[in-house]
């Protein structure tokens, strides 16, 4: 079965400073990868999503994530965090034709 | 804007009541699920549903069970809710493949006293 790990499971980053949020899963067959945003006291929203091609894919609002085959990672990145940022991040990846496996999620606090 | 709608957004209930919570979805999605989300353990699947009348066990089935009579509507029912019950319980639906991801309500926060 395929597991996701958060290897973070708190980030504390300055405004306007450079975060990476970091996610690996278990397997390596074709897989489908997710980025989830939940902002508190709501539900999750999908931030970006890879499922072929190119490797780097970005969500409007300047999140990017990088899919690693060799290394089975899929990080989150953004270059310049803002205060509306803060949220918890969750890192998917597919299991089987119709389920999604969720990681323990990763809480980024962003401090003026 | 397609939503998926949970009844209820937070919810007190006292040991051993039987509770429902209702998810609704305007999608037309063949697939929806239930999870638990609890800090530092992040989403545990309870049970999923990909057709009307059919469910399957997820990872943490036991003290839960489930109704999807209509498509667009799926039931989360605690036979006898117990204080460990407290939590977050998030819907979602998804068309037919992982692909395409899910779409998320925005939760219930279930006291259990």
């Amino acid at each position: 079965a395929q597991s996701v790990t958060q290897l973070d499971s708190q980030v504390p980053v300055f405004e306007e400073a450079p975060v990476e949020l970091r996610c690996n899963y278990s397997s390596s067959v074709s897989v489908y990868l997710f980025w989830y945003v939940q902002y508190p006291n709501q539900g999750l929203q999908l931030l970006l999503k890879y499922l072929s091609g190119s490797t780097l894919v970005e969500s409007i609002n300047g999140f990017e994530a990088e899919f690693n085959k060799s290394q089975t990672s899929f990080h989150l990145r953004k270059p310049s965090v803002h205060i509306s940022d803060t949220a918890e991040y969750f890192c998917a990846v597919s299991q089987g034709a119709q389920k999604l496996v969720f990681g323990q999620g990763t809480r980024l606090t962003i401090n003026p | 804007d397609v939503k998926v709608t949970q009844s209820s957004r937070y919810l007190v209930k006292r040991t051993g009541e039987k509770v429902f919570l209702e998810c609704v979805q305007d999608m037309d999605h063949e697939n929806m699920f239930w999870y638990r989300q609890d800090p530092g353990l992040g989403l545990r699947l309870i049970y999923f549903s990909y057709d009307v009348k059919m469910k399957e066990k997820g990872d943490i089935p036991e003290g839960y069970s489930v109704s999807r009579e209509k498509k667009e509507r799926f039931s989360l029912i605690l036979e006898s809710a117990s204080t460990n019950q407290t939590s977050m319980y998030l819907c979602a639906s998804s068309l037919w493949a992982s692909s395409y991801g899910y779409t998320f309500g925005s939760g219930t926060r279930l006291t259990v006293v």
